[in-house]
């Protein structure tokens, strides 16, 4: 099994333009989660996604957008890309298991600078 | 609301012992975990608490007493490579999706 991949690994973009940064896993994960890692700060969870056709907001959901249409895939989208959105983006998963215990596993991460 | 504190740095010397705390504020307690970040990568795992006491897996240690909304990570015979950011995170009961509260992360340096 590949885990949780990501892509690209690094992206510059100019203030205002677009992208997607993809998120897939094959573990056949019900849960999947996006989270932004600044500079000496924790990870903040931007949306989450319960299962296929299923999203919602988490902490810091501004300025993003997401969709789920199959259980493996779940993409970020950022429409109008802004200084504030330079961080490490990160992608995970976590089977629907036992009640509390719900490790994630993680993707190798997106560093994206907007410029 | 969570809550979650822990030092932002800590250093100690290769086969020393090091003990990361993080204390927690949360609504509806239902587990802590650790992770560990290696510079330029993913968390990865490390332990999970949910009861009282202390759960061990080699080198590292993990305690919890919820009573107090405490935790700890207890590393031994530290290894250069032991050098990363340790995470601590809170599983709310009020979150029925597995949502996790992330603490800043504390920065452990190991010296030869």
């Amino acid at each position: 099994n590949a885990g949780v991949t990501q892509t690209p690994k690094f992206r510059i973009l100019k203030i205002g333009q677009s992208m997607t940064l993809q998120c897939a896993q094959d573990m056949n994960h019900n849960y999947m989660y996006w989270y932004r890692q600044d500079p000496g700060m924790g990870l903040k969870l931007i949306y989450y996604s319960v299962g296929a056709g299923i999203t919602d907001k988490g902490e810091v959901p501004n300025g993003y957008n997401v969709s789920r249409s199959t259980t493996e895939d779940f993409p970020l989208r950022l429409e109008l890309a802004a200084p504030s959105q330079t961080s490490v983006y990160f992608c995970a998963s976590r089977i629907r298991g036992l009640a509390g215990y719900n490790e994630q596993f993680f993707g190798p991460g997106t560093r994206l600078t907007v410029l | 609301g969570q809550n979650i504190d822990q030092p932002t740095e800590m250093t100690a010397t290769e086969g020393a012992i090091v003990q990361i705390n993080c204390t927690y504020q949360t609504s509806g307690f239902n587990g802590l975990f650790w992770y560990q970040q290696h510079a330029g990568e993913a968390p990865t795992f490390l332990s999970y608490n949910v009861l009282d006491g202390l759960e061990e897996k080699g080198r590292f240690s993990s305690f919890l007493s919820r009573s107090k909304g405490y935790s700890y990570l207890l590393l031994k015979e530290l290894q250069m490579k032991d050098s990363a950011s340790y995470l601590c995170a809170v599983s709310d009961r009020g979150s029925t999706l597995g949502r996790l509260y992330f603490g800043r992360g504390t920065q452990l340096t190991v010296w030869p």
